[in-house]
């Protein structure tokens, strides 16, 4: 079984440019949640989704960052005009249903802003 | 406010010492507790979880965890430290009725001497 899946690894953008960040769950998961870690912090929820629903974005900056999860294809995570704040490693985590469930992670993509 | 204190930044043992990571958690409600470990520029692995029942949960790698109510504590837990250890560990917490989104804490670093 493939593991959460996420590409690019390495994204770097500069500042004003949209960074696009992908993830594909396990199989079999249809619960997609994406997490933020700024450097020498631990990991921050930013929003949870299943296939055409955002549950819950309570994590997520009011501006500029946006996420989806179709019907078909990957969990796409985007961040509009970055700025070097947004320089972090962005995970993504699936699990095969809600709540009790763990959730396992990707290797994440580490943005870098220029 | 729900939160997780991971009291330790660094922590450094000797190879075949004990270890022991402490994790405090702040909730409401009985929580779902968890806890990660990360290899630098890797994702998170999932270490053990507790949901309910026996409060000494077992998980990979030798680690354990106890789960102390009384305490609001999850420690982690493992007789002999090898050197494939070092790594950041985390701890997090979840609640059902919060659709699955997990709380971490700041991550404990750990060092291993030869």
């Amino acid at each position: 079984n493939a593991g959460v899946m996420q590409n690019p690894r390495h994204l770097v953008r500069r500042r004003g440019q949209e960074a696009r960040l992908r993830c594909s769950p396990m199989k079999g998961h249809s619960h997609v949640y994406w997490y933020r870690q700024l450097p020498e912090e631990g990991l921050k929820f930013m929003v949870y989704l299943q296939k055409e629903n955002i549950i819950d974005e309570s994590g997520m900056p009011k501006e500029r960052f946006s996420a989806e999860f179709p019907k078909e294809g990957p969990s796409i995570l985007r961040i509009q005009q970055v700025v070097r704040g947004d320089s972090a490693a962005y995970f993504c985590a699936s699990s095969q249903g809600q709540g009790i469930y763990e959730q396992y992670f990707g290797p994440g993509t580490r943005l870098t802003v220029t | 406010a729900q939160s997780v204190t991971q009291p330790d930044i660094h922590i450094t043992v000797s190879e075949g010492a004990s270890l022991e990571l402490r994790c405090n958690y702040s909730y409401g409600a009985t929580p779902y507790l968890f806890w990660y470990v990360q290899s630098p520029g890797q994702g998170l692995q999932l270490l053990l979880k507790y949901f309910s029942g026996d409060t000494l949960v077992q998980g990979i790698k030798g680690f354990e965890a106890e789960f102390k109510r009384s305490q609001s504590s999850f420690n982690l837990r493992k007789p002999s430290v090898h050197w494939s250890d070092a790594a950041e560990y985390f701890c997090a917490v979840g609640r059902y009725n919060q659709g699955g989104k997990l709380i971490f804490g700041q991550g404990t670093e750990l060092s291993v001497k030869p």
